[in-house]
C-alpha cells in the first residue's frame, strides 16, 4: 500500500524555536507538497517540489523553507517559530506524470501548536 | 479568477438521510480535472473521485454519486442513506491544465448523527 509519512502528529514549540517537519514518501513520486489547513481557509499550499533539490513557492511560502535532499523526503522548515504558525501542516506527494490529473497522495497531518 | 466554492460550512442530517455537498468552480481553461476529497477525523485526505472537463457523465459508486455539470459550474456530490462514518469535512478541488497548483474550495464539515 502506498504511504505517505509524516514523522509527527502533534507537535508543540515555543515561539522562536527552529522547527523541522518531516515527510517520507514511498512511492518514488517526485512531486511533493506542503499545505497548510486552518478551519475555514481550507488547504494552502506552502511550498512545492518537483525533483531533488527543487523548490517552488506557493501562496504563503513567508516565514517557511523547505529541503529536497532525496527523492522520498521533504522537510519543512520554520525558521523562527510564531504562534501565527499554529496550524495542521499536511504533506502529500504525486507523480510526475499526470501532474495535471492525478491525485494527491497525503500524510495524516502534523498539528503544530506554538506557544 | 480561479475558484471553487463550496458554500456550505458544516452541514448535520441524521443517519440514513440523503445529503449533497454543493461545489462551484470559476475557470478560464477548457481542459481542466475536478477532485472531491474526504477527510475524517483521523485528518489524512483520501481521493475520493476526479473527474474531466470533457466528461459530464454522472458517477456512481455504492452509496456515492457525483452530479457533473458544466451549464452550471458545478460538481456536486450526494450521499444516500447517509451513516455515521460519513462524517468528515469534505473538499473539492480545481486542476487546471495551465496551472500546476490544485484550487482547493474551504470544506464542508459534514455530520452524521445516529
Amino acid at each position: 500500500d502506498v504511504k505517505v509519512t509524516q514523522s509527527s502528529r502533534y507537535l508543540v514549540k515555543r515561539t522562536g524555536e527552529k522547527v523541522f517537519l518531516e515527510c517520507v514518501q514511498d512511492m518514488d513520486h517526485e512531486n511533493m507538497f506542503w499545505y497548510r489547513q486552518d478551519p475555514g481557509l481550507g488547504l494552502r499550499l506552502i511550498y512545492f517540489s518537483y525533483d531533488v533539490k527543487m523548490k517552488e513557492k506557493g501562496d504563503i511560502p513567508e516565514g517557511y523553507s523547505v529541503s529536497r535532499e532525496k527523492k522520498e523526503r521533504f522537510s519543512l522548515i520554520l525558521e523562527s517559530a510564531s504562534t501565527n504558525q499554529t496550524s495542521m501542516y499536511l504533506c502529500a506527494s504525486k507523480p510526475r506524470q499526470g501532474r495535471f490529473n492525478s491525485p494527491l497522495h497525503f500524510g495524516n497531518g502534523t498539528r503544530l501548536t506554538v506557544t | 479568477a480561479q475558484k471553487v466554492t463550496q458554500a456550505q460550512t458544516e452541514i448535520s442530517v441524521v443517519e440514513k438521510e440523503d445529503v449533497t455537498l454543493d461545489c462551484v468552480y470559476e475557470t478560464r481553461d477548457t481542459t481542466y480535472y475536478l477532485f472531491w476529497y474526504k477527510q475524517p477525523p483521523s485528518g489524512e485526505l483520501v481521493f475520493l473521485i476526479r473527474r474531466n472537463s470533457f466528461d459530464e457523465q454522472n458517477e456512481i459508486s455504492g452509496r456515492y454519486s457525483w452530479n457533473f455539470q458544466k451549464s452550471t459550474s458545478s460538481f456536486n456530490f450526494t450521499i444516500t442513506a447517509s451513516q455515521v462514518v460519513d462524517s468528515a469535512v469534505y473538499f473539492c478541488a480545481l486542476s487546471e491544465y495551465s496551472n500546476y497548483q490544485l484550487i482547493w474550495g474551504a470544506g464542508t464539515k459534514l455530520i452524521i448523527k445516529p
